[in-house]
């Protein structure tokens, strides 16, 4: 099974500034089989990349991904109010379980 | 639109048994895979399986195997996750979302909207 560690836990920023959360696997995600998720309180998760670079339907452009192999890296260009949340992400690349990374905190400093 | 429907907050005792459900709508629902994630008050998500509704091929976490079961029918579009004791542990939100490559897996995309489980005495 492919363990995720995500870090920071908690990434403190404010509105403007550049957020660089990073996702490392156990062992290589084949293909770049790897996914990242937005949450927000009281509300289920959404799907902002996958295939480790591609953005979701409708997520806007200062949201990117990159990485291959064990690293990840999900980057927000200039945070908006509305991108304060927890960041978790997933590899799907393996046989199952497709292990979620425990998630990184992103607070408003 | 694809779209993934819950069924309400259960309140339930220990030992209980109980079955939560799914709805799909939208799309082919014998074609894609449909997984259920657990959130524990205040953690992170946790896989727990996957079940391909149109034949009910079904694959578990080592950490849920034997803890709960995913079913589905496909007469009416819906997945379930049952419990035949439920343990206060169990207390946590669950969603269910879909798999978006088919047969092949993938991403889960979209998410249903969450079922709450409360265990207490």
């Amino acid at each position: 099974e492919i363990v995720l560690t995500q870090s920071p836990g908690t990434l403190s920023l404010s509105p403007g500034e550049r957020a660089t959360l990073s996702c490392r696997a156990s062992q290589s995600v084949s293909s770049s089989y790897l996914a990242w998720y937005q949450q927000k309180p009281g509300q289920a998760p959404r799907l902002l990349i996958y295939g480790a670079s591609s953005r979701a339907t409708g997520i806007p452009d200062r949201f990117s991904g990159s990485g291959s192999g064990t690293d990840f890296t999900l980057t927000i260009s200039r945070l908006e109010p509305e991108d304060f949340a927890v960041y978790y992400c997933q590899q799907y690349g393996s046989s199952p379980p497709h292990s979620f990374g425990q998630g990184t905190k992103l607070e408003i400093k | 639109e694809v779209q993934l429907v819950q069924s309400g907050a259960e309140v339930k005792k220990p030992g209980e048994s109980l079955k939560i459900s799914c709805k799909g709508s939208g799309y082919s629902f014998t074609s894609y895979w449909i997984g259920w994630v657990r959130q524990m008050p205040g953690k992170g998500l946790e896989w727990m399986g996957i079940i391909y509704p149109g034949d009910s091929d079904t694959r578990y976490s080592p950490s849920f195997q034997g803890q709960v079961t995913i079913s589905a029918d496909k007469s009416i579009s819906t997945a379930y996750l049952q419990w035949s004791s439920l343990k206060a542990s169990d207390t946590a939100m669950y969603y269910c979302a879909r798999l978006a490559l088919g047969r092949t897996g993938g991403w889960f995309d979209p998410w249903g909207q969450g079922t709450l489980v409360t265990v207490s005495s």
